[in-house]
Formats: C-alpha cells, structure tokens, sequence
C-alpha cells in the first residue's frame, strides 16, 4: 500500500546532541510538510517543500531543517535539542494535482533527555 | 492567516449523529475547509473536505454555511472507533493551518 513512513518512531537524544528524522512515501506527492506536535496541541507546521522549494514557517526556530534529497525522502534536522524540542513530529504529504488532501505518517515521538 | 475556533470537547452515545462546529470568520474567499482527525498515537486522517457546497462521503457530511463563517462536521452514526480528535483546518496555497480540535468522546 501506498503510504507515509517515519523512522524511528521514538527517537531519544541528549540536550544539545544533533538529531535526524526521517520521512519516506511511496505516493510520489510533490509536496511534504513537517509538523511539531507537543502534549495535547495541535499540529503546527514547521515547513513545507514544494518539490524542491523549500518554505519556511516565520515562527520555525533556527534550530530545525530540513532536507529533501529527493521525491520520496525528507529528513528533519535539528542542530541543538532543547527540552522544549520533545514533542512528535510529524511527516505529511499531498499532490498537487490532486485534491490537496493530506496523508500524514504515524510521527516520530522525540525526547530530550 | 485565518483560523478556526472550536469546542474543546464533546460527548455522544454510540450510534446517534455528532455535530461538530467549528467557526471561522476570517476565512477568504480561496481557503477550502478540511476536516482531519487524529486518534490517540497516530498522525491525522482526512475525513472531508469542501469550499462552498455541502459535501458527503462515506465517513462523513460537511455543511457549510451560505457566509462560509462557520461549518459543521456531521457523523450520521458515532461509533466507538469515532472517538478522537476532531480538527478543522482552513487550507489554503499549501498550507494548513489547524484549530485547537475537539475531543470527541463516544459512550457506548
């Protein structure tokens, strides 16, 4: 089945220490989105890529980028984990062509330890 | 950017219908609105979307009222499998913008 992966889904790290997650789909959409999504919150969008157009969020902090190699790939970076960084973070993706519907993976849940 | 406003939870006994609202005033003329829902330790499903028009399909109705300042998601038959988080989103050039959501809770 066509779909949205997210690895891992529980990823820990250090106060300070690098991380990356990853997103994959196997629905060729054009379009991927990142989102944080802390204790009882909605989602917030991070950023999103249009093909290769990279699109900011104004509020999105320095400290998350991101990555996208290719159609099928996207990765999260952030540089230096804060305690206020743990949350799930969650991969969408949608179409262009489509009716622009949105098809969310299951989120990496991020700890900072 | 336009936002929704909605209940933060709400409560129905199994196989009745849910009527969810949610307002949003400051919606423009190219914002479509999108319902998504979200069970417990998963990413958000799509469940409806529409932009002037009432819309069904096999999860679910959306009524949109004729000043598009509000809009109401129907469940014609609540199940347990229903309970989750119930967001309206305005969308709008590849952006989706979530409201707070409300928590439905089905009894059985």
């Amino acid at each position: 089945d066509a779909m949205v992966i997210q690895n891992p889904r529980y990823q820990v790290t250090q106060f300070g220490k690098p991380v990356t997650l990853s997103c994959s789909q196997t629905l060729n959409h054009n379009v991927m989105y990142w989102y944080q999504q802390k204790s009882s919150q909605a989602p917030k969008l991070l950023f999103h890529y249009y093909d290769k157009d990279f699109n900011n969020e104004a509020d999105t902090p320095d400290n998350f980028q991101s990555r996208r190699p290719n159609t099928s790939f996207c990765f999260l970076d952030i540089r230096s984990p804060g305690l206020g960084d743990a949350a799930m973070y969650l991969c969408a993706t949608s179409s262009r062509t489509g009716d622009w519907t949105q098809y969310f993976g299951p989120g990496t849940r991020l700890l900072v330890l | 950017d336009a936002k929704t406003t909605q209940p933060n939870s709400m409560e129905s006994n199994e196989e009745e219908p849910v009527h969810l609202p949610c307002n949003h005033s400051t919606i423009s003329g190219t914002d479509y609105i999108h319902w998504y829902r979200q069970l417990p330790s998963q990413g958000p499903e799509y469940v409806i979307h529409g932009l002037t028009s009432n819309v069904n399909n096999r999860m679910a109705s959306l009524a949109i009222a004729e000043d598009r300042k509000s809009s109401t998601l129907i469940l014609h038959r609540a199940t347990l499998r229903d309970a989750a988080v119930y967001y309206c989103i305005l969308y709008n050039f590849n952006k989706f913008y979530f409201g707070s959501g409300t928590k439905l809770n089905v009894k059985p």
